[in-house]
């Protein structure tokens, strides 16, 4: 079946302007998950979703990084006023449930801000 | 905290040859410990995992790993190598203070593996 599929492959913005990422889980999953991965170094976890709830935003580094799952699919990253320091790999994995162990992974959106 | 350390940023190998992948982990009580491998423009695929039991763990394509609790190590091994194992490597661990029985994980900083022919 489709795996995780992410959207843009690739995306290039401004300083300063908004940012939306998209995450498209495998069909059943209710868990979601987001990390950052920069060059060079493993991904970092960003935020949890339990259906449609976030229930561990704790990695996201500042308000201007937000993400939504409303109907408890698919799933939307945003990043306001973006800075060059927010340039990196965001992943989206996805698992059937809470306790599953294995996370399914996208292949990212590589966001370069210039 | 918990952490993962991988002492490599690269491991090179001929083709044939056993492979070993180093990981580390430091965490407060029972370690549930993960490696994923990542290929070129694809996402983390996972690999294989720790939770309990068995300290030799078997995975996908042939991989396997071998938990020691005294040596704090989770290193990955392949009895032979292929030039098709070569891509980038990260151990994880799942973060269990802040988790709430989901699988928020910690990664390494990966090793990328080189099979040369």
């Amino acid at each position: 079946g489709a795996g995780v599929s992410q959207t843009p492959s690739n995306k290039v913005t401004e300083k300063g302007k908004y940012v939306e990422l998209r995450c498209d889980p495998i069909s059943g999953h209710t868990a979601l998950y987001w990390y950052r991965q920069s060059l060079g170094q493993g991904p970092e976890f960003l935020i949890y979703f339990q259906g449609t709830g976030a229930a561990d935003d704790s990695g996201l580094p500042n308000d201007r990084f937000f993400a939504v799952r409303p109907e408890g699919s698919v799933s939307t990253l945003k990043i306001q006023r973006t800075e060059r320091g927010d340039s990196a790999v965001y992943l989206c994995a996805s698992s059937f449930q809470l306790t599953s162990y294995e996370q399914y992974f996208g292949p990212g959106t590589r966001l370069t801000v210039t | 905290a918990q952490s993962v350390a991988q002492p490599e940023d690269q491991v090179n190998v001929a083709e044939g040859n056993p492979l070993t992948v180093k990981c580390t982990y430091s965490v407060s009580g029972n370690p549930y410990l993960f490696w994923y491998v990542q290929y070129p423009n694809r996402g983390l695929q996972f690999l294989l995992k720790y939770i309990t039991g068995d300290n030799l763990v078997k995975g996908s394509y042939g991989f396997e790993a071998e938990f020691n609790k005294s040596q704090t190590s989770f290193h990955l091994k392949k009895p032979s190598a292929l030039v098709s194992d070569s891509a980038l490597y990260f151990c994880a661990v799942r973060d269990v203070i802040d988790s709430g029985g989901y699988n928020k994980l910690i990664f390494g900083a990966g090793t990328r593996l080189a099979v040369h022919p």
